[in-house]
């Protein structure tokens, strides 16, 4: 089955304990991101990726790394967390050319305390 | 920058009924624009997916319209259930970053009663 997993799904940290969400999909795709989801400010792209060995910023990237050493895998690493990164994440991904349909994992809720 | 906006905010309406989503957005050079649902705690799931070319999409119950010009997106649900209670968010790819970084709206929160 076609799909993009995250783990964990959940998880509640204190401040300044590095963290990481892992992101993986079995498409092939190039393509990768992280978003995040904030009520009221809608999804928000974190950082991206266009390839292996290739990342670039999004929107709000100020306190996450991100890394892409293996096409599938592209984990989101929290280096030292603060309350206002407590949020709902989301990865995805697509081809980076053609229809590039997004496809999204199932979430990881993060609360730092 | 490009900034989607999704109206109404919250939208109840009885089953059976027919209905209508909109999505507007700032800059119409996009590549595509895609609508999605999302589920209480779930992540989210594609629905449609309209090119830049095109003027619109059908999936079933599901048609989604777009107008580059004006800057528009219409999703349409015919014979409401349910099920298709749901929070409703449209997303365009583009123009910056390529047609793979999406602007989202903030959705539509949709509850359809019985």
């Amino acid at each position: 089955e076609a799909q993009v997993t995250q783990n964990p799904r959940y998880l509640i940290t204190v401040t300044g304990k590095k963290l990481t969400v892992t992101c993986s999909q079995n498409m092939n795709h190039e393509y990768m991101s992280w978003y995040r989801q904030d009520p009221g400010l809608g999804l928000r792209q974190i950082y991206y990726s266009m390839n292996v060995e290739v990342t670039d910023k999004g929107d709000v990237p100020e306190g996450y790394k991100v890394s892409r050493k293996e096409k599938r895998n592209f984990p989101l690493i929290l280096e030292s967390p603060s309350p206002n990164q407590t949020s709902l994440y989301f990865c995805a991904s697509s081809h980076e050319t053609g229809g590039l349909e997004q496809y999204f994992g199932p979430g990881t809720r993060l609360t730092v305390t | 920058k490009q900034e989607v906006t999704q109206i109404p905010a919250a939208l109840s309406v009885p089953e059976g009924e027919n209905l209508v989503l909109n999505c507007s957005f700032t800059d119409s050079a996009i590549y595509n624009l895609q609508w999605f649902r999302q589920d209480p705690g779930k992540g989210l799931t594609s629905l449609l997916l309209i090119q830049s070319s095109q003027r619109e999409q059908t999936s079933g119950r599901l048609n989604a319209s777009l107008d580059k010009s004006s800057g528009r997106s219409t999703l349409y649900i015919a014979a409401s259930q349910p099920g298709d209670s749901a929070t409703y968010l449209c997303a365009v790819g583009g123009p910056t970053g390529g047609g793979n970084k999406l602007t989202f709206g903030t959705g539509t929160q949709l509850k359809v009663e019985l």
